[in-house]
């Protein structure tokens, strides 16, 4: 089954750095787009990046467009979303999902805690 | 970028009732619109996508519907299980694919 396990979430400084991952299985991970959401705690869902599936196009919401970078490597079946310069409003639930048009799987999400 | 305005933000209704959410978009989106549920400490599930297309498995009380920039989202039959809250998100174009604030369903 399709199945998407985020990782690499925690507790970090303001200014500090940390990669998340999204480790998939149960589908050819190479034929699909995936997108990163992030929801604050108590709050409404955020679209974070976006990577097409060869990753040759990329996006970002303006809030982390600098700062952020998505990357994917299919050999590995993974997309990576590397977090430099945190800010305490990143603090957040990051969830990586396949896109609506193709089922809409998204996993169980990672914290990352941006706290002195 | 497109913004999503989503409404209500909350409402409360009875197991049996008729639920309409609706989103409205700064621009036309041409039907790229999803519709998610989000139950407490989990990952929203898909409902809907492309405005009107029911995802598998999702029972066919739910329905949406729009065009332009107006959708609807209706629960024809409220049962226990859909107390969640609700949220759009457009996907037209390139991104960013912006979400709408998300309605939260309560029990009356």
């Amino acid at each position: 089954q399709v199945q998407l396990v985020e990782s690499g979430g925690g507790v970090v400084q303001p200014g500090g750095s940390l990669r998340l991952s999204c480790a998939a299985s149960g589908f050819t991970f190479s034929n699909f787009d995936i997108q990163w959401v992030r929801q604050a705690p108590g709050k409404g869902l955020e679209w974070v990046a976006f990577i097409k599936y060869d990753g040759n196009d990329r996006y970002y919401a303006d809030s982390v467009k600098g700062r952020f970078t998505i990357s994917r490597d299919n050999s590995k079946n993974t997309v990576h979303l590397q977090m430099n310069s945190l800010r305490a409003e990143d603090t957040a639930l990051y969830y990586c999902a396949r896109l609506a048009t193709s089922g809409g799987y998204w996993g169980q999400g990672t914290l990352v805690t941006v706290s002195s | 970028d497109i913004q999503m305005t989503q409404s209500p933000s909350s409402l409360s209704a009875s197991v049996g009732d008729r639920v309409t959410i609706t989103c409205r978009a700064s621009q036309g989106i041409s039907n790229f619109l999803a519709w998610y549920q989000q139950k407490p400490g989990k990952a929203p599930k898909l409902l809907v996508y492309a405005a009107s297309r029911l995802e598998s498995g999702v029972p066919s009380r739910f329905s949406g519907s729009g065009s332009g920039t107006d959708y609807t989202l209706t629960i024809s039959s409220l049962q226990p299980e859909d107390f969640a809250t609700y949220y759009c998100q457009q996907y037209y174009s390139s991104p960013p694919w912006t979400f709408g604030q998300g309605t939260k369903v309560e029990i009356k």
